[in-house]
């Protein structure tokens, strides 16, 4: 069984601040997905990052791929309350299904 | 566009009574389905998933079941309900091997 471990489990932060959440794995993996979700709904894709070493920005969220594919890192930038939510990484180990990670929850406070 | 919906939305059932939670995509068709559980605020398990209309796998025994009655129809089950059957049940679908859409999700309490 492949695993994701996800670190931290919970992040509690200022707005304003930077925070960085991990997601490690001791297997590869083709590609590798973040989510983020809000209380009450369903997981939204946010990236996919595909090659090894991958660097993906969208707005202040940066996505990095390791090298050896096992894991990779969210970097947010100045978090702002909206930012707030449950932080998903899944591994697809080229089959139908995905490995999902135990999750990052984040709270920015204003 | 591609939407996906599932009801109800929250259920609160007793032990020992019947499920029934249904979800349906609109947009596209032979679309992989998905069923998983999330416990508070933390990771998703999957349940059962399907890549085709009959076809099921499933990947953690248990009291539930799923069907897929029609190509764009995934129906997770059960018989008699457990206290620890409550959770978050999200269906999902993909087109092959891309990403996951979930849907709105089902809250579900037993008592």
């Amino acid at each position: 069984t492949q695993l994701l471990e996800q670190s931290p489990q919970f992040l509690s932060i200022q707005e304003g601040e930077n925070l960085t959440v991990y997601c490690n794995s001791s297997s590869v993996f083709s590609s590798l997905q973040w989510y983020r979700q809000e209380p009450g709904e369903g997981p939204v894709l946010l990236v996919t990052v595909v090659t090894g070493g991958e660097v993906k920005k969208l707005k202040r969220l940066t996505f990095q791929f390791g090298d050896a594919r096992k894991d990779s890192s969210l970097h947010i930038t100045a978090a702002q309350p909206g930012d707030t939510g449950l932080y998903l990484c899944a591994g697809d180990n080229a089959g139908n299904m995905l490995t999902f990670g135990g999750g990052t929850r984040l709270m920015v406070k204003p | 566009s591609q939407t996906i919906h599932q009801w109800p939305a929250t259920l609160v059932q007793p032990v020992g009574s019947p499920l029934s939670l249904e979800c349906t995509v609109e947009g596209t068709s032979n679309p992989n389905l998905y069923w998983y559980r999330q416990a508070a605020g933390r990771g998703l398990q999957l349940l059962f998933y399907s890549v085709g209309i009959g076809q099921i796998s499933s990947e953690v025994p248990q009291n539930l079941s799923a069907s897929r009655p029609q190509d764009r129809q995934f129906i997770l089950s059960s018989k008699k309900l457990l206290l620890s059957d409550s959770g978050f049940y999200l269906c999902a679908w993909s087109a092959g091997r891309t990403s996951l859409n979930f849907g709105p999700g089902t809250r579900l309490l037993v008592l």
